[in-house]
């Protein structure tokens, strides 16, 4: 059964402290992977990644795909009390017709 | 603002009454998604619309019906639900339905069933 899995599945952090998050992924016919940020109400969306080996860039926030080892990593450097939220990640795929699978997130908490 | 508003934001309804949740975007898309977040669960892909016609069902309870009068306006039905369906419901948009199009959130009717 095709699913996606982020760990972990939550975590708790100092200010300037440098998160890793982690989305694996086992879904066939792989078109893209997205993050999200979600904090009290809808995601917003942050990156999308469709090739490997490609890191994509906000500020403190990089994302980066593998798609031989089906995962994703999304990076956050010197994180503020702001970045506390759930981070989603989705992965889309072809099945009859395009169809999205999300995680359960990772609830991140920057404290002072 | 993220371009997708939904109406109400927040709805108490009992078991037999009916009710509508309502999504519209300003983005001039052409595909519309209903959404359920539960507590603890992932997202759970509901309906997509493309041109105002269904794609994807996803096996979801006839008690929710979704309706596409056209691309800017998305709504979802509800009757004789159950205190499961309590949930947050969004509605998302994008520019199509290529896997690598971007989807926009409206900020969810958060939706509780006595």
């Amino acid at each position: 059964e095709d699913k996606v899995v982020q760990s972990p599945l939550s975590l708790v952090v100092h200010e300037g402290d440098t998160v890793t998050l982690n989305c694996s992924y086992e879904v066939t016919n792989f078109r893209s992977l997205l993050w999200y940020k979600q904090e009290k109400k809808a995601p917003t969306f942050l990156f999308m990644l469709t090739s490997s080996g490609i890191e994509k860039k906000s500020g403190r926030l990089s994302s980066i795909l593998d798609k031989k080892e089906l995962f994703s990593i999304l990076n956050i450097t010197a994180t503020q009390t702001g970045d506390s939220a759930v981070y989603l990640c989705a992965v889309v795929f072809s099945n009859t017709g395009n169809q999205f699978y999300f995680g359960t997130g990772t609830s991140l908490t920057v404290i002072p | 603002e993220t371009g997708v508003t939904q109406t109400p934001r927040h709805l108490v309804m009992g078991m037999t009454n009916k009710k509508s949740l309502k999504c519209e975007q300003h983005l001039g898309h052409n595909a519309m998604y209903w959404y359920k977040q539960s507590a603890k669960k992932p997202l759970e892909l509901m309906f997509v619309y493309s041109l105002e016609e269904r794609v994807e069902n996803n096996s979801v309870p006839s008690r929710f019906s979704p309706e596409c009068p056209n691309s800017s306006h998305l709504f979802l039905h509800l009757h004789t639900l159950q205190p499961e369906d309590s949930a947050l419901y969004l509605c998302a948009s994008s520019l199509g339905l290529r896997g690598d199009n971007e989807q926009f959130f409206g900020p969810g009717t958060r939706l509780t069933v006595l």
